[in-house]
């Protein structure tokens, strides 16, 4: 079975600084998509981020950028210059033809 | 950009009735889904519909649910019979291929009472 582990519960970062949320996942495909969604107390899910499997560039957008290590089956996204807007849930997810696999989720504390 | 649409944003309902959450996908998307999350929990995946059929479903989604896109571009999920554990937010989204980016819909709270 497919799985996406993201293993840290909660981080918190100091606004301006840097932060680094993990997720891996598991799969036995070649071609796939991976994602980080935001979800703000107001539970809407937004799309932060999506890499491309057989891409080994890095995708970014703005202050946030990944770590793709395929071989590793590791995901991690990397939030530049916090915001206190940065504030919510990021879920990672793998996406497959029929059905997209999320991690449980970490919650991020920013601090002023 | 489009939005994918829900309705209601929230429904309560007594244990033992029916209810349907509509949603109104992006026009050009092809895939379709119904996801569903317990405050502070995980987003759980119920159900794909692809080629007006489902394409395929999770354990969660038994014969009390069902799905249907009855004038191609409504989308349904009707629960036959509610339980108090289907109290959850129940989110819609879309895709315009396999594998590609979801749009979500800003989701339905359901409350079981």
């Amino acid at each position: 079975a497919q799985t996406v582990t993201q293993s840290q519960p909660e981080m918190s970062v100091q606004e301006a600084e840097t932060v680094t949320l993990s997720c891996t996942y598991d799969t036995s495909e070649s071609d796939y998509y991976l994602f980080w969604y935001k979800q703000p107390p107001s539970r809407q899910m937004i799309l932060v981020i999506r890499q491309e499997a057989y891409k080994q560039q890095n995708a970014t957008e703005n202050r946030f950028s990944v770590n793709f290590q395929k071989a590793a089956k590791s995901f991690s996204l990397k939030i530049s210059d916090s915001q206190l807007g940065d504030a919510a849930m990021y879920f990672c997810a793998k996406s497959g033809t029929y059905k997209y696999i999320f991690g449980t989720g970490t919650r991020l504390k920013v601090l002023a | 950009e489009p939005e994918v649409t829900q309705t209601p944003s929230h429904q309560v309902t007594q244990m033992g009735q029916e209810v349907i959450l509509r949603c109104v996908p992006i026009s050009n998307h092809l895939y379709f889904y119904w996801y569903r999350q317990i405050l502070g929990q995980k987003v759980e995946f119920l159900v794909s519909f692809y080629n007006n059929e489902i394409s395929e479903k999770s354990e969660i989604f038994d014969d009390q649910f069902s799905v249907e896109r009855p004038d191609g571009s409504n989308f349904t999920l009707k629960i036959r019979s509610t339980k108090l554990e289907d109290s959850a937010m129940y989110f819609c989204a879309g895709s315009l291929e396999g594998n590609e980016k979801l749009f979500f819909g800003s989701g339905t709270q359901l409350s079981v009472l």
